[in-house]
């Protein structure tokens, strides 16, 4: 079964300042997708950015890009130029390409992120 | 507008009730979900259906219960079996390999 990590609980960044989010997981599969999603204070859960896993190439959206380094099981999200509206909890998740029965999301626990005005 | 819809939006629930918790969508995607998020966990994987008619259980099955009538419609019910059931509950779909879409959520409380 596949496992997503996100061993840090609470992180803070002052405005416009650049801040990274840790994830790492486990699979035994070879071809797969990573997400980030961002859920604000409204709990409405909002997908941030997308990484295949047979793209080397780096996902990046406006802000936000991702270290995705394979080998090592590692998804790591940046975030430039840090808002007071970045405020929320931060999931990443996994999800096989197999779009049977093994495509439903893992979650890691979720990162709490604090922009400081 | 294309979306889920979760409803209600706070559900409140008396010890040894069932509840239903309801999710619709328009978006005409094949796959539903029903995830439970509690504080310091994530979400959880309740049940979850690739298409009508046919539903899997999920990490966290024991005291609920769907069905998959419709395409658009993946209700949820809390049954009195679940020991814990305040969390907060959210529903999304699927088509493909594209992204999960998420509704609202619904808050439930044992009161």
């Amino acid at each position: 079964a596949q496992t997503v990590t996100q061993s840090q609980p609470e992180m803070s960044v002052q405005e416009a300042e650049t801040v990274t989010l840790s994830c790492t997981y486990d699979t035994s599969e070879s071809d797969y997708y990573l997400f980030w999603y961002k859920q604000p204070p409204s709990r409405q859960m909002i997908l941030v950015i997308r990484q295949e896993a047979y793209k080397q190439q780096n996902a990046t959206e406006n802000r936000f890009s991702v270290n995705f380094q394979k080998a090592a099981k590692s998804f790591s999200l940046k975030i430039s130029d840090s808002q007071l509206g970045d405020a929320a909890m931060y999931f990443c998740a996994y999800r096989s390409r197999d779009t049977g029965a093994n495509s439903k999301l893992t979650f890691g626990k979720g990162i709490t992120l604090s922009v400081r005005p | 507008d294309g979306g889920i819809t979760q409803s209600p939006k706070y559900l409140f629930r008396k010890e040894g009730q069932n509840v239903t918790l309801s999710c619709e969508q328009n978006l005409n995607h094949d796959a539903m979900y029903w995830y439970r998020q509690d504080p310091g966990q994530g979400l959880r994987l309740i049940y979850y259906s690739q298409i009508v008619n046919d539903f899997q259980k999920g990490d966290i099955a024991e005291g609920y219960s769907v069905s998959r009538e419709k395409k658009e419609s993946f209700p949820l019910t809390v049954t009195s079996a679940q020991k814990n059931p305040t969390a907060f509950y959210l529903c999304a779909s699927k088509q493909g390999g594209a992204e999960a879409f998420f509704g609202q959520g619904t808050r439930l409380t044992v009161v």
